[in-house]
């Protein structure tokens, strides 16, 4: 049973206009939810993080925004550009007790256009 | 070193046959976490070290797949009488001690196991 889960398996954006890439997730015990990218051959690299405390968090053109009620969260890419393309993974954190792994979703593949 | 190395970059191996898959964490990181990615799949959990102990083993998908570390350093992914759906992107990363949600993990770059 999938506890996050990305529905969107790819994406398309025009060079410049907002990329959405959304989460969802059904633990509520998750602490906090972090935003992956990965380009073909190489491993994911970690982009942006947020707490549960909190609604959002913002690092330059990259914004998450979670909604606790909803167990939603997304990413905001503003302006999308061609070297966002890559596949994008949400991964969550069970409640912190030493260091329990990670949950990750499927990814979602993003295509910025030129 | 500067990042998470893993060795080797690609496998191909016969079904049957045993690999071993490496993965050298950055130094002073003491947690150490292996994922798997089959295609069309997300990154599943197999299993993650806490110094040289194994608190959670629970995603290793069957007792043909087993795991150490050694020296709190240099862990080792064995893979015994591989079979096709063992095929996939085998992922360590490695994370240090601190807030996760400040440092996330430390990927590398993955062995891509092919099982012919």
């Amino acid at each position: 049973d999938q506890q996050v889960k990305q529905n969107s398996p790819s994406l398309s954006v025009q060079e410049g206009r907002i990329s959405i890439l959304n989460c969802d997730y059904t633990n509520s015990m998750f602490d906090y939810f972090l935003w992956y990218k990965k380009y073909p051959a190489e491993g994911p690299t970690f982009l942006i993080s947020i707490s549960s405390i909190k609604d959002k968090n913002e690092d330059g053109r990259f914004t998450v925004f979670l909604n606790k009620s909803a167990k939603h969260l997304s990413l905001h890419i503003v302006p999308s550009q061609p070297g966002d393309s890559a596949v994008y993974f949400c991964a969550a954190s069970p409640p912190l007790s030493g260091n329990t792994p990670l949950v990750f979703g499927k990814g979602t593949r993003l295509s910025v256009i030129a | 070193g500067a990042g998470v190395s893993q060795s080797p970059s690609n496998k191909v191996t016969e079904k049957g046959k045993d690999v071993e898959l490496r993965c050298d964490p950055i130094s002073g990181h003491t947690a150490l976490y292996w994922y798997r990615q089959s295609l069309g799949q997300g990154l599943e959990f197999l299993i993650y070290f806490q110094g040289n102990s194994a608190p959670d083993k629970s995603g290793l998908p069957s007792d043909r797949f087993s795991a150490e570390r050694t020296g709190g350093s240099v862990s080792t992914l064995t893979i015994q009488r591989t079979q096709q759906e063992d095929s996939a992107v085998y992922l360590c990363a490695s994370n240090q001690q601190g807030p996760l949600v400040l440092y996330g993990y430390t990927f590398g770059s993955g062995t891509r196991l092919t099982v012919v």
